[in-house]
């Protein structure tokens, strides 16, 4: 079974300044690694995920992410965040074969003018 | 636009009344997934079917059930609520046949208060 953990229930942030949202997950096997978005009053949307390859994803809107297998991390960076940011971001986690997908109990990201 | 569809946004329900949340998808997906958020807590996977193919998962419990007539409908159906489990119900769907690499495609969700 995987889990993951995001130690940060909240991150208020200050515009234009740098963010990390962290998340760690456990799994006995190889892993997917997602990131998803909430904006208030609508579902989930996807930003980024890890699937192989290059352990660092980017999204279309500025944010990465960077696989660290040795820290079982996927923490989610921004250099410069904007308003529009203001959202709660859920890390995922899924297995291969299996479509099932876990995830963590989010982090709620503040940004202020 | 093909989307994901949850009805209602907000359901109040008695304790120990039977209560249906439905979910219905326009994209033809194979896989429809239940999960349970309560407030600050990680969205919960309950079940999920792939195809007609039923996924209950072990600590699911018996007072939850699922129904899927057909590809675009699935159906939550709480037997006998109890004040517990007043939280978020979000459903998903994913293509299928990518495994755990998928992206998985969200409704609003349903709100559900058991009085």
């Amino acid at each position: 079974a995987q889990s993951v953990t995001q130690l940060d229930s909240q991150v208020p942030v200050f515009e234009e300044a740098p963010v990390e949202l962290r998340c760690n997950y456990s799994s006995s096997v190889s892993v997917y690694l997602f990131w998803y978005v909430q904006y208030p009053n609508q579902g989930l949307q996807l930003l980024l995920k890890y699937l192989s390859g290059s352990t660092l994803v980017e999204s279309i809107n500025g944010f990465e992410a960077e696989f660290n297998k040795s820290q079982t991390s996927f923490h989610l960076r921004k250099p410069s965040v904007h308003i529009s940011d203001t959202a709660e971001y859920f890390c995922a986690v899924s297995s291969y074969n299996f479509n099932k997908f876990y995830f963590g109990s989010g982090t709620k990201l503040n940004v202020k003018p | 636009d093909a989307m994901v569809i949850q009805n209602p946004r907000y359901q109040v329900t008695q304790f120990g009344k039977p209560v249906t949340l439905s979910c219905s998808q326009t994209l033809n997906h194979n896989v429809m997934y239940w999960y349970q958020q309560k407030s600050s807590q990680a969205p919960k996977l309950l079940f999920h079917y792939y195809d007609k193919d039923f996924n209950n998962e072990a600590d699911t419990p018996d007072n939850f059930q699922s129904r899927r007539p057909n590809t675009s409908f699935c159906f939550l159906d709480i037997r006998s609520p109890g004040l517990g489990d007043a939280a978020m119900y979000l459903c998903a769907t994913s293509r299928g046949g990518g495994g755990g690499g998928e992206k998985l495609f969200f409704g609003s969700g349903t709100q559900l208060s058991v009085l």
